[in-house]
């Protein structure tokens, strides 16, 4: 079945580990998104790439990094986990040639740091 | 600053009909969104509104006024299963996503 796979689910973590979050979709789209997700607030984005070779920063990449070194994977390194980075966090890619642009969200990722 | 403002929360009877109201402030627009998405699950496309009027989907509809900022979400025929957190996101003159913090919908029998 077509659509974007994020790995681990779910993972508890101590504050200070390094921990990549995994994303791959096989819907060649070109566009490629991480967001995280809190109580009470929208989706927050993290970073993105519209393309293969390039990447950007969203509204909240501070502690994160991405690397797009393919069209199909897009991971999420935490370089140094801290507690304010517990969250769900969402994969999402996209054809930003289609009509609506619509986003395709992975399951999402749990993270605890303790 | 760029805001998506919408309920926090609302609750309907099940067979009814909800309206969810979605407005905003954001620099540009290129498109509003509507998604679902059920507890513990991710979010899915409902609806795509660019221009102004009414787009129908089965017992879905989304409204959107970009003169007044302004968009809704229209749920007939409310089923148990429309139990969930729908969420706005407007498309801003960067193409970027700026979305709401999401409506809580519950259903009672």
């Amino acid at each position: 079945i077509a659509g974007i796979t994020q790995a681990p689910t779910s993972q508890i973590l101590a504050a200070g580990r390094r921990m990549t979050l995994r994303c791959t979709q096989d819907m060649r789209h070109n566009a490629m998104y991480w967001y995280r997700q809190d109580l009470g607030l929208g989706l927050r984005l993290i970073h993105y790439s519209n393309t293969a070779g390039t990447t950007g920063k969203g509204e909240v990449p501070d502690g994160y990094s991405v690397s797009r070194a393919n069209t199909d994977d897009f991971p999420l390194t935490l370089a140094s986990a801290v507690p304010s980075q517990t969250s769900v966090y969402f994969c999402a890619s996209s054809d930003t040639s289609g009509n609506t642009g619509e986003l395709f969200f992975g399951e999402g990722s749990r993270l605890t740091v303790l | 600053g760029q805001n998506i403002d919408q309920p926090t929360e609302m609750t309907a009877t099940e067979g009814a009909i909800v309206q969810i109201n979605c407005t905003y402030q954001t620099s540009g627009f290129n498109g509003l969104f509507w998604y679902q998405q059920h507890a513990g699950e991710a979010p899915t496309f409902l609806s795509y509104n660019v221009l102004d009027g009414l787009e129908e989907k089965g017992r879905f509809s989304s409204f959107l006024s970009r003169s007044k900022g302004y968009s809704y979400l229209l749920l007939k025929e409310l089923q148990m299963k429309d139990s969930a957190s729908y969420l706005c996101a407007v498309m801003d003159s960067n193409y970027q996503l700026i979305w709401g913090a999401g409506t809580k919908l519950i259903i009672k029998p």
